[in-house]
């Protein structure tokens, strides 16, 4: 299914560095989201767009700064991430807010 | 206080067994309920929608109880292939809130 797809699948980061992982949905959708999923954790929502907008910022750390230059694509922008910060990143699109959502494969990032 | 809580089991049942998933959300105004499934280290992927009327798509039956704020999912003659975690999921027209999971196993 390549509905929605993210890259990079995998990323190993230092601490200092500066990543951006990428989402893109072909599937016509108008609203997008980044969840993050810790081990034994339940799926986090972290951002919210809905028509490119930002609808929803659950008090995400600052070293996480969404991007929607279309309806089409969302980034994630990593900074000076903490090794807490390793997790499943997973994008996400659904028709309009709070309709079926479909994920892409996401992105397991480690940092180190 | 969970928005979506869920037996995390597991649940190991034999082939063919018949399963039942449960799920209760807090938020009264929630709109939208769904059942999700995830293999490990894969995406959540849709399994079913779940309707007030109650809902089957094959060996899968989801139904919904609004007054009692409760989601189940019926597995009907378990195939080794449904061993996952399913999600339990909720609506309130803006996020959607996840459940931790519940893990099944269907053992030979």
């Amino acid at each position: 299914e390549t509905g929605v797809t993210q890259t990079p699948r995998h990323l190993v980061m230092g601490m200092t560095n500066k990543k951006s992982l990428k989402c893109e949905q072909h599937l016509g959708h108008n609203a997008m989201y980044w969840y993050k999923q810790s081990a034994k954790k339940p799926l986090e929502l972290m951002f919210v767009y809905s028509l490119e907008e930002r609808v929803e910022n659950n008090s995400v750390p600052s070293r996480f700064s969404p991007e929607c230059p279309n309806s089409s694509h969302l980034f994630l922008h990593l900074h000076t991430l903490q090794p807490e910060d390793s997790a499943l990143y997973l994008c996400a699109s659904s028709q309009v807010l709070g309709l079926e959502a479909f994920f892409g494969q996401g992105t397991r990032l480690t940092v180190v | 206080r969970k928005e979506v809580e869920q037996d995390p089991g597991p649940f190991n049942v034999p082939e063919g067994a018949t399963v039942a998933f449960n799920c209760t959300y807090s938020n009264s105004a929630s709109q939208s309920f769904f059942w999700y499934r995830q293999d490990c280290r894969k995406e959540p992927k849709l399994l079913m929608s779940v309707y007030s009327s109650g809902n089957e798509d094959g060996r899968f039956t989801a139904q919904l109880n609004r007054a009692s704020q409760y989601i189940s999912l019926l597995i009907r003659d378990s195939k080794l292939s449904d061993s996952a975690t399913y999600l339990c999921v909720v609506s309130d027209g803006n996020q959607f809130y996840f459940g931790t999971g519940t893990s099944l196993t269907v053992i030979p």
